[in-house]
């Protein structure tokens, strides 16, 4: 299994601006996942990120915009930058277990964004 | 391309009594995995429960079992004794291997509503 610490849970940020969200995990994973969820929806893929190379975005989601970094493996930002009323969901990052296909998905509590 | 079906936006269940909730999906693939995952208003998303498509038998946890139909490609979940803690979102999530790594589509969801 695998623990995830996702922060902030929560923030209000103003129009413009940029949020960074953290994540750290309990162990060592070669993927993480990051995914938004706009409110009443099911998640939608941002981004994959592998340690030590760039992350490879999903149709719908630049690298200007949700900029991440993946300096090690236990860790990986996201930033929602230049942010706009749009950009209010929640952002979860996940990572996998070991087990290959058959393995569960762990997620971070996520966080919730409200941009005014 | 996979797609993950989820035909009910909202369920409600006495507490104590059964539910069964829907899933269909999408593929050519014969080898794949299908995931339950729960996730209540805390918003931590958690496994309920997996299936792997080559076993003919439907996987059970506890009160939580499917009914795993591979030809009609149905994938359905099935709550006994409902208690007011499974009140949540519940997503159908189905695995594929994409790009050397793996990634879940998800379903859009179905709220389940426990009335005590």
């Amino acid at each position: 299994s695998a623990v995830i610490s996702q922060k902030p849970s929560r923030d209000i940020c103003q129009r413009g601006t940029s949020l960074t969200i953290q994540c750290q995990v309990d162990s060592q994973v070669t993927m993480m996942f990051w995914y938004r969820q706009q409110p009443g929806q099911s998640l939608t893929l941002i981004a994959t990120a592998n340690q030590g190379s760039e992350a490879t975005y999903e149709s719908g989601f630049v690298i200007d915009k949700f900029p991440i970094s993946r300096p090690n493996l236990t860790f990986s930002t996201l930033t929602v930058s230049n942010m706009s009323p749009e950009d209010s969901s929640i952002y979860l990052c996940s990572v996998e277990g070991t087990g290959g296909a058959s393995t569960e998905a762990f997620f971070g509590q996520g966080t919730r964004l409200t941009v005014v | 391309a996979q797609t993950v079906t989820q035909s009910q936006p909202e369920m409600s269940v006495q507490e104590a009594e059964t539910v069964t909730l829907s899933c269909t999906y999408d593929t050519s693939e014969s080898d794949y995995y299908l995931f339950w995952y729960k996730q209540p208003p805390s918003r931590q998303m958690i496994l309920v429960i997996r299936q792997e498509a080559y076993k003919q038998q439907n996987a059970t946890e506890n009160r939580f079992s499917v009914n795993f139909q591979k030809a009609a490609k149905s994938f359905s979940l099935k709550i006994s004794d409902s208690q007011l803690g499974d009140a949540a979102m519940y997503f159908c999530a189905y695995r594929r291997y994409m790009d050397s790594n793996y990634q879940l589509i998800w379903g859009a969801g179905t709220k389940l509503i426990i009335k005590p």
